[in-house]
């Protein structure tokens, strides 16, 4: 069965260190990725795919992530993190079936000043 | 552009009241339609998806239910809820072609006394 796995429930890092959350998936077939982004209060936003192609792949907000199938892995970056990317991190699969996602826990990013 | 509204934004209802949660998409046409409870602390739990007017798939058994009487119209009810059912309510909405990027609603957070 497709699963999502985010290792890291909760990292802080200071503002302007760079930042990698970790993503690890389970999928028969080649996997479309996503990452998504949730402030408190919020819906969740979009900050990248990955479907096919260049295994590595720019979004929104200076993020990227990178595809490794050997590790089945998808993790996201950022090389200098703003206070303002304080939020919650969801890392997911996509099911060809009926394009249902299946997400994982979420990762908390707190940043110090 | 597409646009996802969700209405009410914040709700307190008592135990054993019913439930009526409204989601809207504008700008696109035969959307995938999806309900998401998010749990305090807890990933995304997909509840219903529809693909099309009056059709709807149940992930998880539960007092809740769904309905999609017009294309882009996507409703949440139950008729006496239950503690249990407290959470962060998110509407997603997906083009209806392959796997596609799900775009969230602003979510309802439902509070029962």
């Amino acid at each position: 069965a497709q699963s999502v796995t985010q290792p890291d429930i909760h990292i802080t890092v200071s503002e302007g260190a760079s930042l990698e959350l970790r993503c690890n998936y389970s999928y028969g077939a080649t996997p479309y990725l996503f990452w998504y982004v949730q402030s408190p209060g919020q819906g969740l936003q979009l900050l990248l795919k990955y479907f096919s192609g260049d295994t590595l792949v720019q979004g929104i907000k200076g993020f990227e992530a990178e595809f490794k199938r050997s590790q089945s892995s998808f993790n996201l970056r950022k090389p200098s993190v703003h206070w303002s990317d304080a939020a919650e991190y969801f890392c997911a699969v996509g099911d060809r079936g009926y394009n249902k996602l299946i997400f994982g826990a979420g990762t908390r990013l707190a940043v110090h000043p | 552009s597409q646009t996802i509204h969700q209405w009410p934004a914040t709700l307190v209802q008592p135990v054993g009241s019913p439930l009526s949660l409204e989601c809207t998409v504008e700008g696109t046409s035969n959307p995938n339609l999806y309900w998401y409870r998010q749990a305090a602390g807890r990933g995304l739990q997909l509840l219903f998806y529809s693909v099309g007017i009056g059709q709807i798939s149940s992930e998880v058994p539960q007092n809740l239910s769904a309905s999609r009487p017009q294309d882009r119209q996507f409703i949440l009810s139950s008729k006496k809820l239950l503690l249990s059912d407290s959470g962060f309510y998110l509407c997603a909405w997906s083009a209806p072609v392959g796997v596609q990027p799900q775009h969230f609603g602003d979510g309802t957070r439902l509070s029962i006394l």
